[in-house]
């Protein structure tokens, strides 16, 4: 089994609508984020967790938010989803120690 | 800001080949990170460079820092078809392992 995993993994959805991506581990780590992939880019920070009670705010985090809902938990919520938040967007998790652990991805259109 | 980038974006390289991609960063760091990305894949660790000088090795993939230039490279030697993927470095301005920036990425396509 994957140790990170994101649901849904394909989303398509109509402008306005409010989107809620879902990342878990079983990796036990305290440490998650959320990124976005563009085509030909690399990858950019929404936000990131180091714990349950620690949300931070990445590079692109305006129009997104998130909840940490457990420690294994983090969701990034579209609460108005616009054209220009097509993308692909990724969960990573880390001990604290330098390499992050990336989950599949979950593609999302907006139309 | 802190930029990141590297070159070439798109590499075609034929088997057995040898050949370098670039990372340059503009701001001072000590830890830089390259992955690997295989096309609708997540992304994989490659190395994790975490001071000056620091050289890695992986098969046919030698990754070094220079953070006086500000500059890592990837070195392919030998290319095969299997090495075909994304690459991305990343770069770590805080050390502290959780706000990377990544560059855009260098597709690397390797013909038998």
């Amino acid at each position: 089994d994957a140790d990170v995993t994101q649901t849904p993994r394909n989303r398509i959805t109509k402008t306005g609508k409010r989107i809620m991506l879902e990342c878990s581990q079983t990796k036990g780590h305290d440490r998650m984020y959320w990124y976005r992939q563009d085509p030909g880019l690399g990858l950019r920070l929404i936000y990131y967790s180091f714990d349950v009670k620690d949300i931070n705010k990445g590079e692109i985090s305006d129009g997104y938010s998130v909840s940490r809902q457990a420690q294994a938990k983090f969701s990034l919520s579209l609460e108005s989803a616009i054209p220009n938040q097509t993308a692909l967007y990724f969960c990573a998790t880390s001990d604290g120690r330098p390499t992050q652990y990336f989950g599949p991805g979950t593609r999302l259109t907006v139309l | 800001e802190l930029k990141v980038e590297q070159n070439p974006l798109f590499l075609s390289m034929q088997e057995g080949k040898n050949y370098t991609i670039y990372c340059n960063y503009s701001t001072t760091s000590d830890r830089l990170y390259w992955y690997r990305q295989d096309p609708g894949k997540s992304l994989e660790s490659l190395f994790v460079l975490l001071s000056n000088g620091a050289v890695k090795q992986e098969g046919r993939l030698m990754a070094s820092l220079d953070t006086k230039a500000r500059l890592s490279t990837l070195h392919i030697t030998a290319a095969v078809h299997d090495l075909s993927a994304t690459y991305f470095c990343a770069v770590d301005p805080n050390n502290a392992g959780n706000m990377l920036t990544f560059g855009g990425g260098t597709r690397l396509m390797v013909k038998p």
